[in-house]
């Protein structure tokens, strides 16, 4: 199975700070004949489930604010929330779909 | 709009067997394969497999094998996930979420919308 690692585990910025969140994949989860990295990033709140904000590593989905961002490839990939608003308080996980079983890092829990 | 809309909560003793039902709208049900993922509380996302509501075929888990079937109705566009043999670690919020490919693909694809969440309580 396809390890991932997240780190930090939970992380405290201020608002409109930046916040840098990391998941690393061991092996990698880049697919060398599409050059796609098979990595999907997810925000948990409280009592709701994921909601998707990022795919194919950098790819943010639409509706998704713009200082969410996605970096990376192979296996260290890096989810940056630009500047902190209120709202982003939750957890993150990143997905990995390059191959089942599919796995998700440890989640990160931001917080102000 | 996609909705995914989930059975609700069950408590269940020890050594019994609970059935989830995820109901889709807003889209064509055969079209996408169906997934699952279980949080216990206060945990992280664990995938447990996925069915292909078109042609029904499963991927499981290999730490479910044997204990998890999914199926599905079509004429309902219903997904169904169904465990037995329950154990209190089993406790969890039980998730259906669609995959972004199509059923007729063979790449994978991540999940881009999810039911509210079942969840489902093993206590004697």
């Amino acid at each position: 199975d396809i390890v991932m690692t997240q780190s930090p585990d939970s992380l405290a910025v201020s608002l409109g700070e930046r916040a840098t969140i990391n998941c690393k994949s061991s092996p990698s989860v880049l697919y060398s004949s599409n050059n796609k990295n098979y990595l999907a990033w997810y925000q948990q709140k409280p009592g709701q489930p994921p909601k998707l904000l990022i795919s194919w590593a950098s790819t943010r989905e639409s509706g998704v604010p713009d200082r969410f961002s996605g970096s990376g490839s192979g296996t260290d990939f890096t989810l940056t929330i630009s500047s902190l608003q209120a709202e982003d308080v939750a957890v993150y996980f990143c997905l990995q779909y390059y191959s089942p079983p599919y796995t998700f890092g440890q989640g990160t829990k931001l917080e102000i | 709009q996609v909705q995914l809309v989930q059975s609700g909560a069950e408590v269940k003793k020890p050594g019994a067997s609970v059935k989830v039902s995820c109901k889709a709208s807003g889209y064509t049900f055969t079209g996408y394969y169906m997934h699952w993922v279980r949080q216990a509380p206060g945990q992280g996302l664990e995938w447990m497999g996925r069915i292909n509501p078109n042609s029904g075929g499963t991927n499981y888990a290999q730490r479910f094998q044997g204990r998890v079937t999914m199926t599905r109705d079509t004429s309902i566009s219903t997904a169904y996930m169904e465990m037995s043999r329950l154990r209190s670690d089993d406790t969890a919020v039980y998730y259906c979420a669609r995959d972004r490919g199509s059923s007729s693909s063979l790449s994978l694809y991540y999940f881009d919308y999810w039911g509210q969440g079942t969840l489902v309580t093993v206590s004697s």
